[in-house]
């Protein structure tokens, strides 16, 4: 069965700081990837989705990136955060069927 | 690109009465549309899905209906549970890459 996974599950950092969040999908290849943000008491922002090692698509302007280094890694980087950049951050993948799985989430605080 | 409205954004309801969540799409050529179940600090959850070709799906409380004329489909809970109390997302797919969800709704059943 397919697995996806997340970490870190939670992570402070300070203004202007580097983030790099990873996520891993286990039991499926060539999935198409997905980054999600959730800010507290919100719903779901699309950041990016890959359809391939690569292949990255950017839905919102901002100061974050991705990239598919592998089939089943998706990262998602910052060279300094904001303020702004705090929320929950949470992987997705479907398989190609149209349903589409969350991964566990990170929590972002950034001070 | 697509627009997906949800309404209520809160909804109380009692113990044992039914809930209906509304949404409502911009894009004709949508042709999936999961409902996701996100529980405080949890990720989202699939809970029921519908494509374009199916008016309505049912599985055991919980109903989604579609129509396509009218670019919406409702979440139906009937019998509601204390435990159905969470935050449900809409979601409406036109190419199956990319996922185009609603604000939430705040679900609470008093017991």
């Amino acid at each position: 069965s397919q697995t996806i996974h997340q970490w870190p599950a939670t992570l402070v950092q300070p203004v202007g700081s580097p983030l790099s969040l990873e996520c891993t999908v286990e039991g499926t290849s060539n999935p198409n990837l997905y980054w999600y943000r959730q800010a507290a008491g919100r719903g779901l922002q699309l950041l990016f989705y890959s359809i391939g090692i690569g292949q990255i698509s950017s839905e919102v302007p901002q100061n974050l990136s991705a990239s598919r280094p592998q089939d089943r890694q998706f990262i998602l980087s910052s060279k300094k955060l904001l303020l702004s950049d705090s929320g929950f951050y949470l992987c997705a993948w479907t398989p190609g069927t149209d349903t589409q799985y969350f991964g566990p989430g990170t929590r972002l605080t950034v001070l | 690109g697509e627009n997906v409205e949800q309404h209520p954004s809160t909804l109380s309801v009692q113990e044992g009465d039914s809930a209906v969540i509304k949404c409502t799409y911009s894009d004709s050529a949508s042709n999936y549309f999961p409902w996701y179940k996100q529980e405080l600090g949890k990720r989202p959850q699939l809970i029921i899905d519908i494509r374009s070709n199916v008016g309505e799906k049912k599985d055991q409380r919980i109903a989604v209906t579609l129509n396509k004329t009218a670019k919406h489909f409702s979440l139906h809970i009937t019998e509601t549970q204390p435990e159905d109390s969470a935050v449900y997302f809409c979601a409406a797919s036109p190419t199956g890459n990319q996922f185009y969800f609603g604000t939430g709704t705040s679900l609470t059943v008093i017991p």
